[in-house]
């Protein structure tokens, strides 16, 4: 069965270092998603990726917080410099959704980050 | 932008006795409503949906209603077993990239 890719599952870092998480959606996803889960807090989206160009980020910390997805296909989501309140978990999830329709989102492990 | 509330926030019960968790929406174009279960360590899992042109959706032992005039769903579990323990968020689906917005989440333990 095909996954959503994630990785590193666990990073422990000090404030004001970078960090950088990857994801690799289920194969001809199209949508891509990050979201960040507090510990007993429901997922909060970050940004999401159609294709290659993002739709909407308007929760995304543009001052330290970036995400790309060049070709369309993985991405990756970089915090720098990162800050204590950024520990959280870090999710992707890939879907066929598009504008025009709804549907299941497939989500990863996720990645755990700890700020130090 | 959409605001989802759930509650209850954790929910003990008996093997073999029911479980409802209730959720309400603020968007009125909302048009989908997903249930995820998410287990340790996992990331969330899709159990259950509706859409906004359907009442009540059954799957075995789950079922979800949806009252569109009071914008509120709910999930409910019949005959619950212990491997139902887990973490349940409700969705809402709104918006012209139907982005999902996530619920604050119940935390149901299932007692044998």
């Amino acid at each position: 069965e095909a996954e959503v890719a994630q990785s590193p599952r666990y990073k422990i870092t000090e404030k004001s270092q970078a960090v950088a998480f990857w994801c690799d959606p289920i194969s001809g996803h199209a949508t891509l998603y990050w979201y960040r889960q507090i510990l007993g807090q429901g997922p909060e989206l970050l940004v999401q990726f159609q294709d290659e160009s993002v739709v909407d980020d308007s929760q995304l910390p543009k001052d330290r917080f970036s995400a790309e997805r060049l070709k369309g296909v993985d991405s990756t989501l970089k915090i720098q410099p990162a800050e204590l309140g950024d520990s959280a978990m870090y999710l992707c999830a890939s879907s066929t959704r598009t504008s025009l329709n709804t549907g299941e989102l497939f989500f990863g492990e996720g990645s755990r980050l700890t700020v130090l | 932008g959409e605001n989802v509330e759930q509650h209850p926030s954790t929910l003990s019960v008996q093997e073999g006795d029911s479980a409802v968790i209730k959720c309400t929406y603020s968007d009125s174009a909302s048009n989908y409503f997903p249930w995820y279960k998410q287990e340790l360590g996992k990331g969330p899992q899709l159990i259950i949906d509706i859409r906004s042109n359907v009442g009540e959706k059954k799957d075995q032992r789950i079922a979800v209603t949806l009252n569109k005039t009071a914008k509120h769903f709910s999930l409910h579990i019949t005959e619950t077993q212990p491997e139902d323990s887990a973490v349940y968020f409700c969705a809402a689906n709104s918006g012209g990239y139907q982005k999902v917005t996530f619920g604050t989440g119940t935390k149901l333990q299932v007692i044998p």
